[in-house]
């Protein structure tokens, strides 16, 4: 099946530093790809769908300026999180489908942040 | 809006035994896919089976198979045999179009504990 990776897995970072996590389709071609987040002992929640070459999507009660995504490429798409607070700290997981028509959507390993 | 319900918190079952992981969903468009995934401790979500509002057949993979009943609008996760690997949260998600054209997004439940015991 597709691959998608997504790094780091892991990140520890102060209160007031940015942090960028990178979502790569390794194996296909992506034109959407979609950045979640995700509560202990709760479900994804939606942040932004992102479209290459084109601006996010953010749903609502996501901050833009919070969260930064930039989709460069049919294989790459990136969420920064800036000015990070302890409140930040979550699993952020990214997924991605071959197509418009595709029935899968393949998800990163997700990047566990602990801002402090 | 799209909506997913997962009614069941927890579910236990007894290794080897079969389990149904329940799953309702909500949308006014008529095109969409109805998706389950198997989250681990470890986090990554782990595709297990999909079926399209058009797939005229209940879709099968291996010990999973999904109970399709389109009036009732619900989509049960069936696993049998299960094994102590199974132990994991299963999310139900739903992917529609929004907006119109060729955009898209995947709704989930709030997930489902299973927890299988030797």
């Amino acid at each position: 099946g597709a691959v998608v990776s997504q790094h780091p897995s892991r990140v520890i970072c102060k209160s007031g530093t940015s942090v960028k996590i990178e979502c790569r389709s390794l194996d296909f071609q992506a034109t959407t790809m979609f950045w979640y987040r995700q509560f202990p002992k709760q479900s994804l929640m939606l942040m932004a769908t992102s479209n290459e070459g084109s601006k996010a999507t953010y749903e609502q009660g996501v901050e833009k300026d919070k969260f930064l995504i930039n989709h460069a490429s049919l294989t790459l798409s990136t969420l920064t999180v800036t000015s990070a607070h302890p409140e930040d700290s979550s699993f952020y997981i990214c997924s991605a489908s071959p197509g418009t028509g595709g029935t899968e959507a393949f998800f990163g390993q997700g990047t566990r942040l602990t801002v402090v | 809006a799209q909506k997913i319900t997962q009614t069941q918190p927890g579910m236990f079952v007894q290794e080897k035994e079969a389990v149904t992981l329940d799953c309702t969903y909500d949308t006014s468009d008529p095109s969409y896919g109805l998706f389950w995934y198997k989250q681990p401790s470890s986090g990554e979500m782990i595709f297990l089976i999909y079926q399209g509002s058009y797939d005229q057949q209940n879709a099968t993979e291996g010990r999973y198979s999904l109970n399709f009943q389109k009036a009732r609008k619900s989509a049960n996760l069936v696993i049998s045999a299960s094994q102590l690997g199974d132990s994991a949260m299963y999310f139900c998600a739903m992917r529609a179009p929004v907006g119109g054209g060729s955009n898209y997004k995947l709704t989930f439940g709030k997930g489902t504990l299973l927890t299988v015991n030797p």
